[in-house]
């Protein structure tokens, strides 16, 4: 069964540009959960989707967006780039069904870098 | 705010110890705790940890939950250089109803040949 695929792997963008990921799920898994890793915030929640819809969120500004399509692919959107978006994009796919916890399985990441 | 600590920060050993890795926590009615292996990208899946007092058994690694004492562990006996890496503890908040999970700082395991 194939893994977690994140596009792409390695991206440079420049202040106020704006950046697009896409993740892939594990085959059959409906949620998708997106995470920023920084050296020095850790690894930090910023969404999950569930069939197409965003069910929980984290506390980042509102220029961090994602969304879901009904192959369970998701891409997340960062507009207005900062310096400080600069990480390590990681996404995370699960069963996801509500009523028990699911192992989430992450994806290889996408380092962005903004200049 | 749900907050996760890990310890040690980081630790060195050879070839062959045992180590105990610590996480502690300040989320209660959690669903689940979970423990990953960070080496270059991608966190690896270690442990799903639900019921206090029930140890999970993978080969060298094994880990268990204390709920009323809020912490897990998580063991490794006859390390090897491969252990080497970044060690996650996750949790997952009440009321979350998917997979939003909380992260501890990690331990950073070195293990000398």
């Amino acid at each position: 069964k194939a893994g977690v695929t994140q596009t792409p792997r390695y991206l440079i963008k420049t202040r106020g540009q704006q950046v697009t990921l896409s993740c892939s799920p594990i085959s059959g898994h409906r949620s998708v959960s997106w995470y920023q890793q920084t050296p020095g915030q850790g690894l930090q929640f910023l969404f999950e989707y569930f069939s197409e819809t965003q069910r929980n969120k984290g506390n980042f500004p509102g220029r961090f967006s994602g969304r879901q399509f009904s192959n369970s692919r998701s891409e997340m959107n960062v507009s207005t780039l900062e310096l400080g978006d600069s990480a390590l994009y990681l996404c995370a796919s699960s069963l996801g069904t509500s009523g028990a916890p699911y192992e989430q399985y992450f994806g290889p990441g996408t380092r962005l870098t903004v200049t | 705010e749900d907050k996760v600590v890990q310890s040690p920060l980081s630790l060195v050993v050879h070839e062959g110890d045992t180590v105990t890795l610590n996480c502690s926590y300040e989320v209660t009615n959690f669903r689940s705790l979970l423990w990953y292996k960070q080496e270059k990208k991608a966190p690896t899946f270690l442990f799903m940890l639900t019921s206090s007092g029930i140890e999970k058994k993978s080969g060298r690694l094994s880990s268990i939950l204390d709920k009323k004492e809020l912490f897990s562990i998580l063991n490794i006996t006859a390390t090897q250089t491969g252990d080497s890496a970044v060690y996650l503890c996750a949790v997952e908040p009440p009321g979350s109803y998917g997979n939003k999970l909380v992260f501890g700082a990690g331990t950073i395991l070195r293990v000398k040949s």
